[in-house]
């Protein structure tokens, strides 16, 4: 089955500085990675995510990006604020196409 | 309701008890997922229903684990003769799509385990 690596498991940055977040996935019949924000005490959200028929994808200050070559995708927030404080994330889905394989996550700390 | 629900939202129990886990989804979303989160973990995916299938038992622990879905909406989730290794935060997630590519999970708040 899929197997996701994900890395930092925590990143500390100040407000204004950028963050990355890396994944890896196993199966190369993944083609849908989303990433899900989640927030001290609640629930996951998603926040973004991408198909493989892209390389990357923006929505305002956060963007995705994706190389299915080498099997990774990564999470990038520019201009990060203390609300973007949570816990990050990615995932990916392979040829079942119902399951998503959750990396374990990143602890992202924005200091003001 | 205007999210997916869970209950109990926490729930402390000796081992060797069996606890029910419950999950209301969202209404109209045809597919239901069970997922476990140990602490400083992630996501580890349990159950997945279709209507009230479950065409994917695989993430299923044990055979002390099981799990239903009726009339397609609310889900339970057994666990019978409770260990300490399941302590664990139970989260619930629908989806509107049968497939993730086209429908964002949409999850509860979860269910917190604590097995003495």
């Amino acid at each position: 089955g899929e197997n996701v690596e994900q890395h930092p498991s925590t990143l500390s940055v100040q407000e204004g500085d950028s963050a990355v977040i890396k994944c890896t996935y196993s199966d190369s019949a993944s083609n849908y990675f989303p990433w899900y924000k989640q927030e001290l005490g609640k629930r996951p959200q998603l926040i973004i995510d991408i198909r493989s028929n892209v390389g990357e994808k923006k929505d305002q200050r956060i963007a995705v990006t994706l190389n299915k070559t080498a099997k990774h995708f990564s999470l990038h927030i520019t201009e990060t604020q203390p609300e973007d404080s949570a816990v990050y994330f990615c995932a990916a889905s392979g040829g079942s196409n119902y399951k998503l394989t959750f990396g374990k996550g990143t602890l992202l700390t924005v200091n003001p | 309701g205007a999210g997916v629900s869970q209950s109990p939202s926490n729930k402390v129990t000796e081992k060797g008890k069996d606890v029910e886990l419950r999950c209301d989804p969202i209404s109209g979303h045809t597919a239901l997922y069970w997922y476990r989160q140990r602490l400083g973990q992630g996501l580890e995916f349990l159950i997945y229903f279709q209507g009230n299938s479950a065409p994917d038992k695989s993430g299923l622990p044990s055979d002390r684990f099981s799990a239903e879905r009726t009339g397609e909406s609310v889900s339970t989730l057994t666990i019978q003769r409770t260990q300490q290794e399941d302590s664990a935060v139970y989260l619930c997630a629908s989806s509107f799509k049968t497939t993730v590519h086209t429908g964002e999970l949409f999850f509860g708040e979860g269910s917190r385990l604590t097995v003495l």
